[in-house]
């Protein structure tokens, strides 16, 4: 049973508009959440986290969002460039549980010039 | 160094063969994990050292896997009597604090023939 939901496998979207990545997860235990974007051939990269205590947190051009009561996070990436062009994976720990990652399926974003 | 190295980067084994995974963390990282990911999917947690004590190895899918990390920094992950259904990813990460998330290094690609 996925405990992190990625539903959507791809997105498209045009350059200089926003890209909204959305994720689900089931267990309310889960109290820190992470995302990870990860090129062909390499391994992933940390992009932006959030706190459960939060329902915000920016980076640049980076914001997740966070709703505990949907058990749902977005990340927003605004704009978007060609560069970003890459698998997104969401992740979630428990605090404590020895940080281990549960990952998401990992969506795969498109932006097109 | 300067990132988490792992080699080799690519395995072919033979249905039956023993192999060996290296990983070297970041400098002075206290917590290292291997996560194995299968085609389109998300990684998937294995086992977690904190220096050279394994706390966490509930993700080893079989006894056939080991993990080890004597010295509290390089490790190895052995698969014994490697199967197709081994065939994935093999991603080695360190942290040494979550706030900011692992690093991972670029994978080993094992594919059991």
């Amino acid at each position: 049973d996925q405990q992190v939901k990625q539903n959507s496998p791809s997105l498209s979207v045009q350059e200089g508009r926003i890209s909204i990545l959305n994720c689900d997860y089931t267990n309310s235990m889960f109290d820190y959440f992470l995302w990870y974007k990860k090129y062909p051939a390499e391994g992933p990269t940390f992009l932006i986290s959030i706190s459960s205590i939060k329902d915000k947190n920016e980076d640049g051009r980076f914001t997740v969002f966070l709703n505990k009561s949907a058990k749902h996070l977005s990340l927003h990436i605004v704009p978007s460039q060609p560069g970003d062009s890459a698998v997104y994976f969401c992740a979630a720990s428990v605090t404590g549980a020895n940080s281990k990652l549960t990952f998401g399926k990992g969506i795969t974003l498109s932006v097109r010039p | 160094g300067a990132g988490v190295s792992q080699s080799p980067r690519y395995k072919v084994a033979k249905r039956g063969q023993d192999v060996a995974l290296r990983c070297d963390p970041i400098s002075g990282h206290v917590s290292l994990f291997w996560y194995q990911q299968a085609l389109g999917q998300g990684p998937e947690f294995l086992t977690y050292f904190q220096n050279e004590a394994q706390l966490d190895k509930s993700g080893l899918p079989s006894d056939r896997f080991f993990a080890e990390r004597p010295e509290g920094s390089v490790s190895t992950l052995k698969i014994q009597r490697t199967q197709q259904e081994d065939s994935a990813v093999y991603l080695c990460a360190s942290s040494s604090d979550i706030n900011y998330g692992y690093t991972f290094g670029s994978g080993t690609r094992l594919t059991v023939v």
